[in-house]
């Protein structure tokens, strides 16, 4: 059964101080790897998608990496409005179309 | 270009009722992708549609259906509310022509409170 394990389930950290969270998946045949954030009471919004070990994207203090088994995301120098709930889903090759697998999620608070 | 919108936004109902609720893609995408997340058990998929036909079915009761019309717009029904359905329903649309690895993106959300 295709599993998302992402730790730790809460973080907290000061303004400026950087740090990574983990994204760990089992799935038959990864088709890709999705980041998402969502703040309270509002949809997921869309970060980065990863399609192969080895690749990493960048988008300004964020930036995602993909191995064969998990998925980080470094967050470099931090500000107060990075704080959201960090959502990791896959989509695997046996499950056909557009279904995503989610993990439980990180809630990242960055103090001022 | 404009995200994909929900309706309604928020919704309370009483245990048996049944509700409706809709989904309009982003201009261009054809498939249209229910989830609903709960504190409890977090995103999980319901069912996708891709020129008006369920593609793919997550693991719900019949209780939850689904339908997509011509101009890729959905509704998804729940009928015979429970308790367990107060959730955020959210609603995620692509251009699903690949059939896979690409990019969703979410709706706001309806959130359903079941009394």
């Amino acid at each position: 059964e295709d599993q998302v394990t992402q730790s730790p389930e809460a973080l907290r950290l000061q303004e400026g101080e950087s740090s990574s969270l983990n994204c760990s998946y089992t799935v038959s045949g990864l088709r890709g790897l999705f980041w998402y954030r969502q703040d309270p009471g509002k949809g997921p919004e869309f970060l980065f998608t990863l399609y192969s070990a080895g690749e990493e994207k960048e988008k300004e203090r964020l930036k995602a990496t993909l191995t064969k088994k998990e998925s980080f995301l470094h967050i470099t120098a931090p500000k107060p409005e990075d704080s959201a709930t960090y959502l990791c889903a896959v989509q695997a090759q046996h499950q056909g179309a557009q279904k995503l697998v989610f993990g439980q999620g990180t809630r990242l608070t960055i103090n001022p | 270009k404009a995200g994909v919108t929900q309706t309604p936004r928020y919704l309370i109902k009483t245990r048996g009722q049944q509700v409706t609720l809709s989904c309009s893609p982003i201009s261009g995408h054809r498939s249209v992708s229910w989830y609903q997340q709960t504190p409890g058990q977090g995103l999980q998929f319901l069912f996708e549609y891709f020129s008006e036909t369920q593609r793919n079915k997550g693991n719900f009761p019949g209780r939850f259906s689904g339908r997509q019309f011509s101009n890729s717009r959905s509704e998804m029904n729940v009928s015979t509310l429970e308790l367990g359905d107060s959730a955020l329903y959210l609603c995620a649309s692509s251009y699903g022509t690949s059939g896979s690895g690409e990019t969703q993106y979410f709706g706001p959300g309806t959130r359903l409170l079941v009394l």
